[in-house]
């Protein structure tokens, strides 16, 4: 059982650079979502999708995009990466309210 | 504007001792709270999740209660393991959207031998 699967699962970048974080889950869910979890705060949401081919934003969208071209893959993009995106990203995927499952993250750090 | 609050930020006991987290959350109306477990450097698994008309569900060691009229509930550990060390990370949805489910920023445990 892959359940949801992140890669990479630890990213270096120079500010300005680009890069796409891959989550694949196996579960056959609808949503998926991808958060950015910093030190002393909650996990915030960055852009979800509640369906192939559908994308939506979430709490802190700017400076990131996403794609759903399949179901079971749902893409996050940094165009030009900055410090402030230093952070651990979570992607999780969901068949609805209320459990959702979560990957093991990534670790990106912007220098 | 909506907010979950945990309660201690951090917390140390010793192995075998029972222990009690609390979350107080403004979220109204709500349609499910749920806490997860999050090791260290992995994602978040789900504990327990409880919909608003419900007080308690259990998960082996772990017991969460829910008080809707005060809105906090709190997530209780009895007989601690080395395992739990963790962080534990209360998330509520509100009724109104599914995506908008609001994260506390968790309660860090150490469980010491």
């Amino acid at each position: 059982n892959a359940g949801v699967t992140q890669t990479p699962k630890f990213r270096v970048l120079k500010t300005g650079q680009s890069m796409t974080l891959l989550c694949a889950q196996d579960m056959n869910h609808e949503y998926m979502y991808w958060y950015r979890q910093d030190p002393g705060m909650g996990l915030r949401l960055i852009h979800y999708s509640v369906g192939e081919g559908t994308t939506a934003k979430g709490e802190v969208p700017d400076g990131y995009n996403v794609s759903r071209l399949k179901k079971q893959n749902f893409l996050l993009g940094l165009e030009s990466a900055a410090p402030s995106q230093t952070s651990v990203y979570f992607c999780a995927s969901s068949a609805g309210i209320p459990e959702a499952f979560f990957g093991q993250g990534t670790r990106l750090t912007v220098v | 504007k909506n907010q979950v609050e945990q309660s201690p930020q951090s917390l140390i006991i010793l192995e075998g001792k029972n222990c009690t987290l609390q979350c107080n959350y403004t979220v109204s109306p709500f349609s499910n709270l749920r806490w997860y477990k999050q090791d260290t450097g992995r994602g978040p698994v789900s504990l327990t999740i409880m919909t608003f008309s419900e007080n308690t569900k259990s998960n082996g060691r772990y017991t969460a209660t829910l008080d809707a009229d005060t809105k906090q509930s709190s997530l209780h550990i009895t007989a601690s393991q080395l395992s739990d060390s963790a962080s534990y990370i209360c998330v509520v949805s509100p009724a109104s959207s599914a995506s908008k489910i609001i994260f506390g920023s968790g309660t860090r445990l150490s469980i010491r031998p």
